[in-house]
């Protein structure tokens, strides 16, 4: 069983509207949680790394959350533009390496 | 400009042939990764090199093979034991491994079996 779940696993909006997407955690010793941006057929780019002590962190439009005792962080983006379109992969890194655990990601899709 | 480099983008394979993945970084990063990326799967690790010389098997390292004999270059060969290597393929690296440090990815290759 994947130790990081992502919710949806697809989602389409409209330009302009928000959203948020979801990911549930159970990697243990928690170190920090990254969200990554990736383009189709391209690698992650880092949006935001919250350690245990920080439960949230903007990065422009994006923002994202760090419930480290219920183990759920969420990405919201505002004002969404096309170029928003990508999977979003939330990466939990567990002890002291960087032994990071990836969740499958949620597939966005951003309609004109 | 600095940053990682993977190459080729696309690579076909015949069966039974192996084939190397070449990854440069010029971050002045220790730490590097393999990463095989499947659809609607997480990344899952290959091989990773916390120094020159030195390389460790991740979650999935059967039919795969490593080299770090210089700090910048950490290539990744799919071997003819890989049963089933057609997936996307990603390097990364780290000024080390541990925990507080931020991994920078490269664009990636795609091998596909033909």
């Amino acid at each position: 069983k994947n130790q990081v779940e992502q919710s949806p696993q697809s989602l389409i909006i409209l330009e302009g509207k928000n959203c948020t997407l979801q990911c549930n955690y159970t990697v243990s010793p928690f170190s920090n949680l990254r969200w990554y941006k990736q383009d189709t057929g391209r690698g992650p780019v880092s949006l935001t790394i919250m350690t245990f002590s920080e439960n949230t962190k903007s990065n422009g439009r994006y923002t994202a959350t760090l419930d480290a005792d219920t183990k759920q962080s969420s990405l919201h983006i505002t004002a969404s533009q096309l170029s928003d379109s990508a999977s979003y992969i939330c990466v939990v890194s567990a002890g002291l390496n960087n032994d990071m655990r990836f969740g499958a990601g949620t597939r966005l899709t951003v309609k004109p | 400009d600095g940053g990682i480099t993977q190459s080729p983008k696309y690579l076909f394979r015949k069966e039974g042939q192996n084939v190397t993945l070449s990854c440069e970084q010029n971050l002045n990063h220790d730490a590097m990764y393999w990463y095989r990326q499947d659809p609607g799967q997480g990344l899952r690790l290959i091989y990773y090199s916390q120094i020159v010389n030195d390389f460790q098997k991740g979650d999935i390292a059967e039919g795969y093979s490593v080299s770090r004999e210089k700090k910048e270059s950490f290539p990744l060969t799919v071997t003819s034991a890989q049963k089933n290597p057609t997936a996307f393929y990603l390097c990364a690296s780290s000024k080390s491994v541990q925990w507080f440090t931020e991994a920078f990815f490269g664009q990636g290759t795609r091998l596909t079996v033909v």
